[in-house]
């Protein structure tokens, strides 16, 4: 049982660049998100999935678009990567309702635009 | 919207003294209040919860206590050990957009010295 696997670790993009941050769970849950996490910001939401083929925005939705094909995975895109996205960001996953279960966050992925 | 303000940003201890992060929150509807631990590398594990209808939660050496008339709620770890040492994060519940999200605090840094 992995729990919320992220690849890659590290990454450093070049403005303008595009690439897509993987994220797999194996727990069947229903609910999946992704979050980044910057320096005295805490965790801020990007977008969220409440299940196969069904997300939505979060706080910070700009310049990312998700898909969710699939239960197990949920994979985050940046269509034309920018300085401001620097950051760490974090997949998590939970069973229906994160606030009856908590999540289950990923290890993350680091990420520099240059 | 919901803020979630979290105090002190870091924190210095001596190995076996006791620790205390509080939150506060803007919501008065917000009614589950998670804690995550983060160590060096990793993503975020939930610690404890308390929801709203509780005002006291305790697991071993960490305690969490709510108070909904103030709006804040607070971590306590007694007898805090070196593997104590990692950023500390609390939460609160908002339901907006059809669904309950969780917004962060910045986070407190710990430090637990031998």
């Amino acid at each position: 049982n992995a729990g919320v696997t992220q690849t890659p670790k590290f990454q450093v993009l070049k403005t303008g660049q595009s690439m897509t941050l993987q994220c797999a769970q194996d727990m069947n849950h229903e609910y999946m998100s992704w979050y980044r996490q910057d320096p005295g910001m805490g965790l801020r939401l990007i977008h969220y999935s409440v299940g196969a083929g069904i997300t939505d925005q979060g706080e910070v939705p700009n310049g990312y678009n998700v898909s969710r094909s699939t239960t197990e995975d949920f994979p985050l895109r940046l269509l034309s990567a920018a300085p401001s996205q620097t950051s760490v960001y974090f997949c998590a996953s939970s069973r229906r309702d994160p606030h009856l279960y908590g999540y289950t966050f990923g290890s993350g992925t680091r990420l520099t635009v240059v | 919207g919901e803020n979630v303000e979290q105090h002190p940003s870091t924190l210095s201890v001596q190995e076996g003294d006791s620790a205390v992060i509080k939150c506060t929150y803007s919501d008065s509807a917000s009614n589950y209040f998670p804690w995550y631990k983060q160590e060096l590398g990793k993503g975020p594990q939930l610690i404890i919860d308390i929801r709203s209808n509780v005002g006291e939660k305790k697991d071993q050496r960490i305690a969490v206590t709510l108070n909904k008339t103030a709006k804040h709620f607070s971590l306590h770890i007694t007898e805090t050990q070196p593997e104590d040492s990692a950023v500390y994060f609390c939460a609160a519940s908002w339901f907006s957009g059809g669904y309950n999200k969780l917004i962060f605090g910045a986070g407190t840094r710990l430090a637990v010295h031998p």
